[in-house]
C-alpha cells in the first residue's frame, strides 16, 4: 500500500488530453516538491516534473505538472501513442524520513 | 557520455550478502545525493536508500533498514548498496538515480538496472 495514491490507469485516444492524480498527506506533498516520472516499457524511468510543476531540459510543454494541497496532478495533452507507459508520482515524507512513490498509473492510448 | 552504470547483480540464496555499485561518469559526482530504486518483476517502483554528497546522511526504507547499506566513494565516483540477509522479497530490478533538485530530492539521471534475484 502505497503513501501516495495514484488511479492504477487511465486511457484517451490520441490527440485527447489525461492526467493523472497523487494524493498523499500534509507530510509528503503537503509540505514537499513533488517530481513525475515516465517509464516506457523495459525501460529506466526519467524524470518528467520536478518541484510540482517544472520541467527538465527536452521535456516537450505537452506534459504539466499542478499541486494544490495534499493532491498533485500530472497532464499530458496531444497523446501519442509513444506515450503508452507508467506514470509514478514522488516526493520526500518528512514524518517518515523516506522518499516515497505512488503506484504508479498504465495509460493507454486507445 | 553522462550516465550512471550499475553491475553487481545476479542470483543468490536467502539469507546471504550482494553488493551493488554504481559508477558515475562526465559529471561532478561529488555534489549530488544519491539514491537506490528497485522494481521487483511486474510492480512499481520503491525508494530503497538515499546518501547525501558527501556521504554524511543516510536514509533507508523501512523494508531494507538494518540489513542493507548504503555508501560512496566520491574519489571513484561511485555509489554502493551492501546487501545483508537478502530474501526473496528483495528479488527486483535495482536502479541508482541522481538527486537533481536542490530544495527537495527529485533523481534526473538513472542507470540501466542490475537485476537482483534471491531464490534457494
Amino acid at each position: 500500500q502505497s503513501v501516495l495514491t495514484q488511479p492504477p490507469s487511465v486511457s484517451a485516444a490520441p490527440g485527447q488530453k489525461v492526467t493523472i492524480s497523487c494524493s498523499g498527506g500534509s507530510f509528503n506533498i503537503g509540505n514537499n516538491y513533488v517530481s513525475w516520472y515516465q517509464q516506457l516499457p523495459a525501460t529506466a524511468p526519467k524524470l518528467l516534473i520536478y518541484d510540482n510543476d517544472k520541467r527538465p531540459s527536452g521535456i516537450p510543454d505537452r506534459f504539466s505538472g499542478s499541486k494544490s494541497g495534499t493532491s498533485a496532478t500530472l497532464g499530458i495533452t496531444g497523446l501519442q501513442t509513444g506515450d503508452e507507459a507508467d506514470y509514478y508520482c514522488g516526493t520526500w515524507d518528512s514524518s517518515l524520513s523516506v522518499w516515497v512513490f505512488g503506484g504508479g498509473t498504465k495509460v493507454t492510448v486507445l | 557520455q553522462v550516465q550512471l552504470v550499475e553491475s553487481g547483480g545476479g542470483v543468490v540464496q536467502p539469507g546471504r550478502s550482494l553488493r551493488l555499485s554504481c559508477a558515475a561518469s562526465v559529471f561532478t559526482f561529488s555534489i549530488n545525493g544519491m539514491s537506490w530504486v528497485r522494481q521487483a518483476p511486474g510492480k512499481g517502483l520503491e525508494w530503497v536508500a538515499f546518501i547525501s554528497y558527501d556521504g554524511s546522511d543516510q536514509y533507508y526504507a523501512d523494508s531494507v533498514k538494518g540489513r542493507f547499506t548504503i555508501s560512496r566513494d566520491n574519489s571513484k565516483n561511485t555509489v554502493f548498496l551492501q546487501m545483508n540477509s537478502l530474501r526473496a522479497e528483495d528479488t527486483a530490478m535495482y536502479y541508482c538515480a541522481r538527486d537533481y533538485c536542490t530544495i527537495t530530492t527529485c533523481y534526473d539521471l538513472w542507470g540501466q538496472g542490475t537485476m537482483v534475484t534471491v531464490s534457494s
